[in-house]
């Protein structure tokens, strides 16, 4: 199974605090991808950032890349109630597939 | 904006009786996607749709099949339901097969197989 990896596998906050996921993936990558899921619902796409980028920015969302380490990682700021839900990264590798880690579970506590 | 669509949301089968999740997309996406979730495992590709008449096997293929006739429609069969198919199926669709392409998802349908 070509599964990438996440850490942590559950992460539970404060509101206001930021909450930092990481990734990790074995094959060359041509981007990586972060998907949002609450609970019972589907996947939806947060953000991507291609191979050839370090670090990617979305509102409160900050992307970084690392391809020597084969690693990414996840920062949201200022974390809310809303923001409660798992959290998949997804590498693209040479063959346009994505393998995907198995998620982080996170919970913000007001 | 329903975009993808997934039916039935929720199925209950027995052992050995054939089911088939539906999904339906509305954005012409030429990509279409069957993946199954359980827990400890993330998601794990099914079977996938380049166009209508093509379709490839993903990671977990077997008790699975495909068509896709239609480009909107890409419904997934279980020939003879397993225990081991319970599980959530996620049905999602790309544009097209470019690098900065991202997936949109459906809502899933949760089967479980008595």
């Amino acid at each position: 199974s070509q599964q990438g990896e996440e850490d942590p596998q559950a992460l539970s906050i404060q509101e206001g605090e930021n909450a930092t996921m990481n990734c990790s993936y074995k094959t060359s990558i041509n981007n990586l991808q972060w998907y949002r899921q609450n609970s019972g619902r589907g996947l939806v796409h947060l953000i991507l950032i291609r191979s050839n980028e370090r670090e990617k920015h979305s509102g409160r969302l900050r992307v970084t890349l690392d391809t020597s380490k084969k690693s990414s990682s996840l920062l949201i700021t200022a974390s809310r109630a809303a923001d409660t839900a798992s959290y998949f990264c997804a590498a693209m590798d040479s063959n346009y597939q994505l393998i995907w880690g198995a998620g982080t579970k996170l919970i913000i506590k007001p | 904006d329903a975009g993808i669509t997934q039916s039935p949301r929720y199925k209950i089968t027995e052992t050995g009786r054939q089911v088939t999740l539906m999904c339906h997309q509305t954005w012409s996406h030429s990509y279409m996607f069957w993946y199954r979730q359980d827990l400890g495992h993330g998601l794990r590709l099914i079977y996938y749709s380049a166009a209508a008449d093509i379709t490839d096997k993903g990671e977990v293929p077997d008790g699975y099949v495909v068509s896709r006739s239609k480009t909107e429609n890409f419904p997934l069969t279980l020939e003879s339901a397993t225990r081991s198919q319970t599980s959530v199926y996620f049905c999602a669709s790309r544009l097209g097969q470019g690098a900065g392409e991202k997936l949109f998802f459906g809502s899933g349908t949760q089967l479980s197989v008595l």
